[in-house]
């Protein structure tokens, strides 16, 4: 099992809908977890930091289930500049000291 | 603040040619680290520096060096450059020491290198 999985994609949704990319992750003793936005031919930013407790940063809202091993990123209210690819990200190791691991990414086309 | 900045932007290389790409962050961040992303594979990390004076491998540094110059900058060389090495190269940075909850990377804009 790969470190960090998602759907590639590309979701094509129309503008207004809401849509939800899932992510799991195999160590079961990971403790940091983003989600980082990548827009074309751009650098990876930071979109939101995933908490225990789940977290909501206006339409964007990001759970995290240590039982099943997944995050989630929820985009409500889709807007035409949301389209870009959502990269999930989590610790590698048991270790704290090691550094992040990135997905693949999924892509998402917010249509007129 | 200019945040990571790198360069140069672009290059074109001929197999077997060397180059060293620069990185410097001027947020007085520990840790740097050193990625490519090529299509379908994602971002993957080269080389890290959790602190000045230290560096690692990450999961791909064959053909690869790195220098922490100092808390600044962190430059990758290659040091005979083949087509695999074709790929978009990212720096990035990060405050808190590697492992700490929540931290944050900052990346910058990245360099295109084209081997031929």
């Amino acid at each position: 099992r790969k470190e960090v999985e998602q759907d590639p994609g590309p979701f094509n949704v129309p503008e207004g809908a809401t849509v939800a990319f899932n992510c799991t992750y195999s160590n079961s003793a990971s403790q940091s977890f983003f989600w980082y936005r990548q827009d074309c031919r751009k650098e990876p930013k930071l979109l939101m930091s995933v908490y225990s407790s789940g977290n909501e940063d206006g339409r964007f809202t990001a759970q995290l289930n240590r039982a099943s091993q997944y995050i989630s990123l929820l985009i409500r209210d889709s807007k035409l500049s949301d389209s870009a690819t959502y990269l999930c990200v989590v610790n590698g190791r048991d270790s704290g000291n090691t550094p992040l691991v990135f997905g693949k990414g999924t892509r998402l086309s917010v249509i007129a | 603040n200019a945040g990571v900045t790198q360069t140069p932007k672009f290059q074109v290389l001929k197999t077997g040619q060397s180059m060293t790409l620069q990185c410097a962050q001027d947020m007085n961040h520990n840790s740097m680290y050193w990625y490519r992303q090529d299509p379908g594979m994602g971002l993957r990390l080269i080389y890290y520096s959790a602190s000045e004076g230290t560096t690692d491998k990450g999961e791909v540094p064959n053909g690869y060096n790195v220098s922490r110059l100092n808390k600044r900058e962190f430059s990758l060389r290659l040091e005979s450059a083949a087509p695999s090495q074709t790929s978009v190269y990212f720096c990035a940075s990060s405050e808190a020491l590697l492992g700490y909850s929540q931290e944050t990377q900052y990346f910058g804009p990245g360099t295109r290198l084209l081997v031929l």
